[in-house]
């Protein structure tokens, strides 16, 4: 079956600490790989995507993910976090086979001043 | 602003109450999507329009769910006999061109609570 896991419920950095938000993804297609950020009572902003050729991608927000075949991970990455970076972030899949995303459950960021 | 729009933003009825949400895409993308967000979940996918074409739906749309598109433009979901299993944040999103790997831009959801 599909699926996407987010193994952290929970996340708690310091501010200008470095992150890496972990997802591992199950799927039998060649995958479209997604991350998402959501604050609260809002929609879902695109952070950055991969489909093919290098593995480590940039996004916005100084965010960058690497895909990692042989560990179906696609974590997510920055190097310095800012207060304004607390937020719930998501991982999804997709393919070519179906338009959909399939979504993990999310990891919540909280920034310690 | 030309992104995604729901409306409304929030939802309070009754159990057993009919509701209808709006979601206009962003103007240039053939493609709309549904999806239901519960708390402390990620968004489940619920159905999908290519144009004014629905072309894949979740089990969990129920036969009380039912989605439109028409003309390929804005799009309803409305919920008949609501229940309280229905509450949730609604979302729409939308993209353009063809295959999977086309980003989806989402709307800010409509929030429904069910008394």
């Amino acid at each position: 079956a599909q699926s996407v896991t987010q193994p952290d419920i929970h996340i708690t950095v310091s501010e200008g600490a470095s992150l890496e938000l972990r997802c591992n993804y199950s799927y039998g297609a060649t995958p479209y790989l997604f991350w998402y950020v959501q604050s609260p009572g809002q929609g879902l902003q695109l952070l950055l995507k991969y489909f093919s050729g290098d593995t480590l991608v940039q996004g916005i927000k100084g965010f960058e993910a690497e895909f990692k075949r042989s560990q179906s991970s696609f974590n997510l990455r920055k190097p310095s976090v800012h207060w304004s970076d607390a937020a719930e972030y998501f991982c999804a899949v997709g393919s070519d086979s179906s338009y959909k995303l399939i979504f993990g459950s999310g990891t919540r960021l909280l920034v310690r001043p | 602003d030309t992104g995604v729009s729901q409306n409304p933003r929030h939802k309070i009825t009754k159990r057993g109450q009919n509701v209808t949400f709006r979601c206009d895409p962003i103007s240039e993308h053939n493609r709309l999507y549904w999806y239901r967000q519960t708390l402390g979940q990620g968004p489940e996918f619920l159905t999908y329009f290519q144009n004014e074409a629905q072309l894949e739906k979740s089990r969990l749309l129920s036969d009380r769910f039912s989605a439109e598109r028409p003309k390929g433009s804005f799009s309803t979901l409305e919920i008949q006999r609501t229940e309280q299993g229905d509450s949730a944040m609604y979302l729409c999103a939308s993209s353009s061109g063809q295959g999977g790997n086309q980003p989806q831009h989402f709307g800010d959801g409509t929030r429904l609570s069910i008394l």
